[in-house]
């Protein structure tokens, strides 16, 4: 059975940092594309970013480049997004999610993530 | 990369038929046949209904049925029942840059 299970999210000061971690089991880790994936309170979802099976390629919405870093260990079935300089506009749940040939076919939980001074 | 459009609220009475839209452009569901769609329950994670527009994964019930015109993808859920209300995401590939676009989302109430 597929399982991704998120954390980190927590409450941060605007300006701050957060690191989110996503643990995955019940597949071969290594061998897919892997997303973050946002949904603010109430509203719909945002894809983030993704990154390839061995890291060497990364992308990311607009509205995070720069701020936000993707990054895996497959070594470790795990997946981290590093969130800098947040702002009250990256409040939302956090998914982690994988994907299949181009589509995202699982998600985890979420862990929610609250920029507020 | 702007956002899918969907109805913001479809309702029905159970046993009946309705049909969520979404509503993209050539760069997106128009580019592909590549549009998922999301069932989200209140608190939960979104949950895979449909993929590669019409495709169905293993335990979805056949109730559940996609299509796609140009650039405006549809899911149609028939012989609607209680535990169809929910929240429902489109999603279309839109590139490798940009990755994935979702749509606005759809309310369904089963009256």
């Amino acid at each position: 059975e597929v399982q991704l299970v998120e954390s980190g999210g927590g409450l941060v000061q605007p300006g701050g940092s957060l690191r989110l971690s996503c643990a995955a089991s019940g597949f071969t880790f290594s061998s897919y594309w892997m997303s973050w994936v946002r949904q603010a309170p109430g509203k719909g979802l945002e894809w983030v970013a993704n990154i390839k099976q061995d890291g060497s390629e990364k992308y990311y919405v607009d509205s995070v480049k720069g701020r936000f870093t993707i990054s895996r260990d497959n070594a470790k079935n795990s997946l981290y997004l590093q969130m800098n300089s947040l702002r009250a506009e990256d409040t939302a749940v956090y998914y982690c999610a994988r994907e299949l040939e181009l589509e995202i076919d699982y998600w985890g939980q979420g862990t929610l993530v609250t920029v507020s001074s | 990369q702007s956002a899918l459009t969907q109805p913001a609220s479809v309702s029905g009475s159970p046993g009946q038929s309705i049909t969520i839209s979404c509503t993209g452009t050539s760069s997106d569901v128009g580019s592909y046949n590549l549009v998922s769609w999301y069932q989200q329950h209140p608190g939960k994670a979104p949950k895979l209904m449909i993929y590669e527009v019409s495709k169905r994964p293993s335990g979805v019930s056949n109730r559940f049925s996609g299509s796609k015109s140009g650039n405006t993808a549809s899911l149609t859920i028939s012989g609607l029942q209680a535990e169809d209300e929910a929240d429902y995401y489109c999603c279309s590939y839109a590139g490798s840059s940009t990755s994935y676009v979702f749509g606005t989302g759809t309310k369904v109430t089963v009256l």
